[in-house]
């Protein structure tokens, strides 16, 4: 079963507007919640993360929203540039050891219109 | 400071052919990972490896297998492909903190 789902698949955005990225997940057990931004012919890039104790992590323009009771977090971009556009995916994490294992969303394509 | 290189970038392969993806890592890192990337499907974990000499399974390990050949290198092997595994395929690798690195990725179609 899909353990951490990601709306909407894609997303338009005018330069300057917010970007609005949700993820919702399943398993109480994880504990590290990261944003990652994919550009064509790259590997993801770690964007932003945020663990479950706190509500709400911002760096620069990128902010993650986090409701633990919800068992939901998003990614806020505000003031969107043509640069932001890229694949974002959510994740989630559970710690086994010393080994962190990312389970992934399906990701979001953002197009940021100039 | 190359961070995760994988190699080849681009490869084609009949299907029954078998071949290894190669990871290797300047991190000193000790957690390696394998995922797959489909369209519409996110990254899925293929294998991992806690540390030097000890590999797991991920969600989509079958047909599949990796070797951990040593603390840097991390190698992904196809013994008989199939179209099914037509994909791009990421390595990553971390440092006892769930932050990933990952590599380029190598671009695999099996016809």
């Amino acid at each position: 079963q899909q353990q951490v789902k990601q709306s909407p698949q894609s997303l338009i955005v005018q330069k300057g507007g917010i970007s609005i990225i949700n993820c919702a997940y399943e398993n109480t057990a994880f504990d590290y919640f990261p944003w990652y931004q994919q550009f064509p012919g790259k590997g993801p890039a770690l964007l932003i993360a945020i663990r479950p104790d706190v509500s709400e992590k911002k760096e620069g323009r990128f902010t993650i929203s986090f409701n633990k009771s919800a068992k939901q977090f998003s990614l806020h971009i505000m003031d969107s540039q043509p640069g932001d556009s890229a694949t974002y995916f959510c994740a989630a994490s559970i710690r086994g050891g010393s080994n962190y294992k990312l389970t992934f969303g399906k990701g979001t394509l953002l197009t940021v219109n100039p | 400071n190359a961070g995760v290189t994988q190699t080849p970038k681009f490869q084609v392969l009949k299907t029954g052919q078998s071949m290894t993806l190669q990871c290797a890592q300047d991190m000193n890192h000790n957690s390696m990972y394998w995922y797959r990337q489909d369209p519409g499907m996110g990254l899925r974990l293929i294998y991992y490896s806690a540390s030097e000499g000890t590999t797991d399974k991920g969600e989509v390990p079958n047909g599949y297998n990796v070797s951990r050949l040593n603390k840097r290198e991390f190698s992904l092997r196809l013994e008989s492909a199939a179209p099914s595994q037509t994909s791009v395929y990421f390595c990553a690798s971390s440092k006892d903190r769930p932050e990933a690195f990952f590599g380029q990725g190598t671009r695999l179609t099996v016809v």
